[in-house]
């Protein structure tokens, strides 16, 4: 299985770019997470799909950030327009409900984002 | 609300020495507990879980054990090596199914030759 794949992995941007985040869940999965990383604040959780339905976005940040799942096995998180602030590692994560009583979830390796 | 509390690092030990990780929560009903670990540049990685209160997760010498009774889930290894240098995150998933974790905020571990 190749795991949850993220891409870009790296991407600068400057401030009032748009900046488009991809995702790729596990085969089978059929929950997503959107995850922000910074120094300052941990690991946030942005926004969870259920089937995807966004089920959860009341951790987004404002109207800035949106994020889509069309199918099950992509989604998107768009930022824009991006600002310095938004800079920090987005990792995205997915996991099964046919996995057991208890709901691991499986991370990608994260799109390091920088906003000059 | 549910909440995750873990103790602040960074914590720095020397390679052989016992390590314990401190971590207590708030739920409602009997949610399910974990311990991730995040390598420097990776993401995040299951280490162990517990589902029930008295379970032990174990995996790569690291114990933690659910108690329900102390809301705690610390994590222990007798004997930390360079390699577990890393940051390590308990987190929660109630039991009412919604999906979501909560996370701790982190703990650094450093580990010195």
């Amino acid at each position: 299985d190749a795991g949850v794949i993220q891409s870009p992995r790296h991407e600068v941007t400057e401030m009032g770019q748009e900046v488009t985040l991809r995702c790729k869940p596990i085969s089978g999965h059929n929950s997503l997470f959107w995850y922000r990383q910074t120094m300052m604040r941990g690991l946030e959780l942005l926004i969870y799909f259920n089937n995807n339905v966004p089920i959860d976005d009341s951790g987004m940040p404002e109207d800035r950030f949106s994020a889509k799942m069309p199918n099950a096995s992509f989604s998107t998180l768009k930022i824009q327009p991006s600002e310095p602030r938004d800079s920090a590692v987005y990792f995205c994560a997915s996991s099964s409900r046919t996995s057991g009583t208890y709901n691991e979830q499986f991370f990608g390796p994260g799109t390091r984002l920088t906003v000059l | 609300g549910n909440s995750v509390t873990q103790m602040e690092g960074p914590v720095t030990l020397s390679e052989e020495a016992f390590l314990t990780i401190n971590c207590t929560y708030t739920a409602t009903g009997y949610p399910s507990l974990f311990w991730y670990v995040q390598y420097p540049g990776e993401g995040l990685q299951l280490l162990l879980k517990a589902t029930k209160a008295d379970d032990k997760g174990s995996n790569k010498g690291f114990e933690a054990t659910y108690r329900k009774e102390t809301t705690s889930f610390h994590l222990e290894k007798g004997s930390v090596q360079v390699s577990d240098s890393a940051v390590y995150f308990c987190a929660l998933s109630a039991s009412s199914g919604t999906y979501k974790y909560i996370f701790g905020t982190g703990t650094r571990l450093k580990v010195l030759a």
